[in-house]
């Protein structure tokens, strides 16, 4: 497609229960990114891939969170045992190589823990 | 720790007016880049600028215009003649540059309305 495709743009799930949001970024970008976004501030660093490995995961806030990229093109980003502080928009962004300036976001996943 | 602070939560103004949002940071790099992204209703956010730390020079496009001042740690970004298509928040972020990648801190956002 012409720009960033996250899917599903909408879930909403229970306590406890697995998520997976999966982002397809701009074809031949071999950055990748995910924030996430919380109601009234702005997005926060998560994860970093360059092309299949996680470059930069300091972001990711504890276990539960894991994220992949296994052909250095669509990534996944995991949730395990959702707790109702996961809620937010998670954002996916790619871009041609490091330190190139302008990322390009997707319209995001907005998750809902219940 | 790097920190963006923009301390305009919501502006309102008039169409034909100008308005300008304001950005201080903090970081202890000496190599740095600033930007700023616009998140309309949709959610996808766009960018609109970088500008590295070694670049003071005051940049223009079009209505929009950045005055980068590094003595006040400051990156404004000021909207000549404002349209309601301009309604938006304006995120302001800092990047380290001595690691690669776009690893962006963001302020909390400014939320422009523009009325008519």
């Amino acid at each position: 497609g012409a720009g960033v495709s996250q899917t599903p743009s909408n879930k909403v799930t229970e306590k406890g229960k697995y998520v997976e949001l999966r982002c397809d970024p701009i074809s031949g970008h071999t950055a990748l990114y995910w924030y996430r976004q919380s109601l009234g501030q702005g997005p926060e660093f998560l994860i970093y891939f360059q092309g299949t490995g996680a470059a930069d995961d300091s972001g990711l806030p504890n276990d539960r969170f894991f994220a992949v990229r296994p052909e250095g093109s669509v990534s996944t980003l995991k949730i395990q045992r959702t707790e109702r502080g996961d809620s937010a928009v998670y954002l996916c962004a790619s871009g041609q190589g490091a330190n190139t300036g302008e990322l390009f976001f997707g319209e995001g996943s907005r998750l809902t823990v219940l | 720790a790097q920190k963006v602070t923009q301390a305009q939560t919501e502006i309102s103004v008039v169409e034909k007016e100008d308005v300008t949002l304001d950005c201080v940071y903090e970081t202890r790099d000496t190599t740095y880049y600033l930007f700023w992204y616009k998140q309309p209703p949709s959610g996808e956010l766009v960018f609109l600028i970088r500008r590295n730390s070694f670049d003071e020079q005051n940049e223009i496009s079009g209505r929009y215009s950045w005055n980068f001042q590094k003595s006040t740690s400051s990156f404004n970004f000021t909207i000549t003649a404002s349209q309601v298509v301009d309604s938006a928040v304006y995120f302001c972020a800092l990047s380290e540059a001595r690691r690669g990648g776009n690893k962006l801190t963001f302020g909390t956002g400014t939320q422009l309305k523009v009325e008519l």
